[in-house]
């Protein structure tokens, strides 16, 4: 099982839409998890990362940890053409982080 | 700018040449990690130094890939003999070890090769 896992999608939704991206992760002893967004031919940049559980804002982002579920998830409200991309979760905290496979987001005018 | 740059953005290679590409990290940062990435899939770790130390390699990494970090500064990342299974984005990262923390990574803008 790998230790972290997302939907590929693609998701698409209408501009001003609320998106929510989940993942799920293995081991319930992780605490640290991130957010990457990835445009298209780009290296993945950070957006958000959370420790242990609960919610973390950030402008129209906003992380989620139920630890419960072993489920992670990021809202954007409002959201924008330009917030079409790939989003990559990842779980932090050691040496080596590991990435899930990513969920294509498309939003369109 | 200050954050992580690899060159060459783009290679394309004739299968069995060898490639070298770079990648110049965060110049506070001590940990550099390569990474590979093709279509529709996350990065998957290949192998990460902490200062000039190769400390872990990925099974991933066959005996045509090496890497280096001389003097604890860029990377380099060398593939012989390539194959056209070898064709990917590689990514390379780096960030700041600190003991029992997030290891947050910030990431380059990768080299997308291509081999035919």
């Amino acid at each position: 099982q790998k230790e972290v896992e997302q939907d590929p999608g693609p998701l698409s939704v209408p501009e001003g839409a609320i998106v929510s991206l989940n993942c799920t992760y293995s081991n319930s002893a992780f605490q640290y998890f991130m957010w990457y967004r990835q445009y298209s031919r780009k290296g993945p940049e950070l957006l958000m990362y959370t420790y242990s559980s609960g919610n973390k804002e950030d402008g129209r982002f906003t992380a989620q940890v139920d630890k419960s579920s072993k489920y992670i998830s990021l809202f954007i409200r409002d959201s924008q053409p330009s917030d079409s991309a790939t989003y990559l979760c990842a779980r932090g905290g050691s040496y080596i982080p590991t990435f899930g496979r990513g969920t294509s987001l498309i939003v369109h005018p | 700018d200050t954050g992580v740059s690899q060159n060459p953005r783009h290679k394309i290679t004739k299968r069995g040449q060898n490639v070298t590409f770079r990648c110049d990290p965060i110049s506070e940062h001590n940990r550099l990690y390569w990474y590979r990435q093709t279509l529709g899939q996350g990065p998957e770790f290949l192998t990460y130094f902490q200062n000039e130390a190769q400390l872990e390699k990925s099974r991933l990494l066959s005996d045509r890939f090496s890497a280096e970090r001389p003097k604890g500064s860029f990377s380099t990342l060398e593939i012989q003999r390539t194959e056209q299974g070898d064709s990917a984005m590689y990514l390379c990262a780096s960030s700041l070890a600190s003991s029992g923390g997030l290891n947050e990574q910030f990431f380059g803008p990768g080299t997308r090769l291509t081999v035919l």
